[in-house]
C-alpha cells in the first residue's frame, strides 16, 4: 500500500515570496491533516479536512496561509507571502475517518517538506 | 505549561541498554500515540493505545489513564533506534485531533 506522498521534499525561498506544497493521502482516507513542525518542537496542527470540508483551521495563520482539498483527495498548502518564521517542516498526514469514538484514529504521515525562508 | 510533557528531552545510551521514555499529559484523552521520527524523515506511528500495554518487537508501550502517564520502553537498544520519539494524545470527540509533545531525542552508541 502506497503511503502519504508529499512534494517537494525541500524548498528554499526568500521572504515575501510564495510557496505551495502538495500532499496525496493514502487512498480511501477521508481525513487529511497539515502540520507545521519548527525545529526542536513537536508538530502543530494547521488544518484538518474531512473529505473536502474543513474540520479545524483554528491555528492556521489565515492572513498568509491557505489550504484546499477540492475533490476530497489531494491537498495543497500555500504560504503567501512567506516570513522567516515560516521556516519549518510541513507534514501531511491522513487517516481513515474522523476518529473512532473513544479510540482515536491512526494517522499516517508523509515524509514532509522542509521549507527554508531566507 | 505544555499539555503534553516528555522526559527526558535528550537521551544517550549504549547499545544493548534498556531505555524508557516518559510522557505525561494534562488533558482528558481517548487515545495516545507514540511516534518515531528519523532525521530528515517522516513520522512513523509506533503505537496507538488507550489502556494497558502493547508490545511490538523490542518496543513496549504502557499507559495509565488514571495517572495520565505513558511510557515507551526499548529493550536491547540498537544504533538504528536512534531517532526522535514523540508522544501525542488524541482528545475530543469524533473530530478531535492530536496534541504533540516536543519529542525525546534518542542516540544509541555502538
Amino acid at each position: 500500500e502506497a503511503g502519504v506522498a508529499q512534494s517537494p521534499r525541500y524548498k528554499i525561498i526568500e521572504k515575501r515570496q510564495s510557496v505551495a506544497f502538495w500532499c496525496n493521502p493514502i487512498s480511501g482516507h477521508a481525513t487529511l491533516y497539515w502540520y507545521q513542525q519548527i525545529l526542536g518542537q513537536g508538530p502543530k496542527l494547521l488544518i484538518q479536512f474531512q473529505n473536502n470540508g474543513v474540520v479545524d483551521d483554528s491555528q492556521l495563520p489565515k492572513d498568509r496561509f491557505s489550504a484546499e482539498r477540492l475533490k476530497g483527495v489531494d491537498s495543497t498548502l500555500k504560504i503567501q507571502p512567506a516570513k522567516l518564521e515560516d521556516s519549518a517542516v510541513y507534514l501531511c498526514a491522513s487517516s481513515l475517518g474522523g476518529g473512532l469514538a473513544g479510540g482515536g484514529d491512526t494517522q499516517y504521515f508523509g515524509p514532509g517538506t522542509r521549507l527554508t525562508v531566507l | 505549561k505544555n499539555e503534553v510533557e516528555q522526559s527526558p528531552q535528550n537521551l544517550t545510551a549504549q547499545e544493548g541498554e534498556f531505555i524508557t521514555i516518559n510522557c505525561s499529559y494534562s488533558v482528558g484523552i481517548s487515545a495516545l500515540h507514540w511516534l518515531q521520527q528519523h532525521p530528515g524523515g517522516g513520522i512513523v506511528s509506533l503505537f496507538m493505545l488507550s489502556s494497558g500495554k502493547k508490545k511490538h518487537g523490542r518496543l513496549i508501550a504502557t499507559i495509565n489513564i488514571q495517572e495520565k502517564h505513558s511510557s515507551l520502553h526499548i529493550t536491547a537498544s540498537h544504533p538504528r533506534d536512534s531517532a526522535v520519539y514523540i508522544c501525542a494524545v488524541f482528545y475530543g470527540g469524533s473530530q478531535g485531533n492530536l496534541i504533540f509533545g516536543k519529542g525525546t531525542k534518542l542516540s544509541v552508541k555502538p
